[in-house]
């Protein structure tokens, strides 16, 4: 199975400033045919199942806002929210999807410092 | 607008079966370009992809291998829902179950998620 690796486990950010965390696969997860990353960025609040913020590592869901974006490519991934704003605070996972069984890490936890 | 509405019992025995149900509106279990999918969550494992059933001419389906040996998916497309069928559980499998649709292997859109405990 591809290990997902997510750093770090936790996070507390301003309002207003940049959040970042990395997610990293032990394994390639770009397909060479279509040059796509098989990456997606989710977030969780408590209560709720997880949405879908990024895929394709890149491309941010209808809704999503701005703030948020997905980089990387191969094995080394990273989400960012460039302002945080209140409503931010939440756990992230990244999932990757270029092969069963589709692994997920094992989360980053966003607080509000 | 596509939503899963999930159902099932919160509470199995040990060694009894799990079954979960996951009613589809806005979207067709037999799409072409859909992955129906079930996910776990708990604290100690985290989120598990358990596997998937999808059509594509015929049915396919795919099953992470920690519970390969345990679970059946099954599509209905009379009701245009399918299920999750566990067996033998034990307090290991107790978790918040999710159904998702995966849609170019991204889950966009998820049910409410069922909790279930197994314990006797």
């Amino acid at each position: 199975d591809i290990v997902m690796t997510q750093s770090p486990d936790s996070l507390a950010v301003s309002l207003g400033e940049r959040a970042t965390i990395n997610c990293k696969s032990s394994q390639s997860i770009l397909y060479s045919s279509n040059n796509k990353n098989y990456l997606t960025w989710y977030q969780q609040k408590p209560g709720q199942p997880p949405k879908m913020l990024i895929y394709w590592a890149s491309t941010r869901e209808s809704g999503v806002p701005d703030r948020f974006s997905g980089s990387g490519s191969g094995t080394d991934f990273t989400l960012t929210i460039s302002s945080l704003q209140a409503e931010d605070v939440a756990v992230y996972f990244c999932q990757q999807y270029y092969e069963t069984p589709h692994t997920f890490g094992q989360g980053t936890k966003l607080e509000i410092k | 607008q596509v939503q899963l509405q999930q159902s099932g019992p919160g509470l199995v025995k040990p060694s009894q079966t799990l079954s979960l149900t996951c009613a589809i509106s806005g979207d067709s279990v037999s799409s072409n370009s859909a992955a129906w999918t079930w996910i776990r969550q708990s604290p100690s494992r985290g989120l598990e992809w358990l596997g998937r059933t999808y059509y594509r001419s015929k049915w396919y389906n795919d099953y992470a291998l920690s519970v390969k040996s345990r679970i059946t998916f099954n599509p209905d497309t009379s009701k245009n829902q399918f299920s999750l069928h566990l067996n033998s559980v034990t307090p290991e499998d107790t978790a918040v179950y999710y159904c998702a649709r995966a849609y170019s292997g991204s889950l966009n859109v998820w049910g409410q998620g069922t909790t279930v405990t197994v314990s006797s």
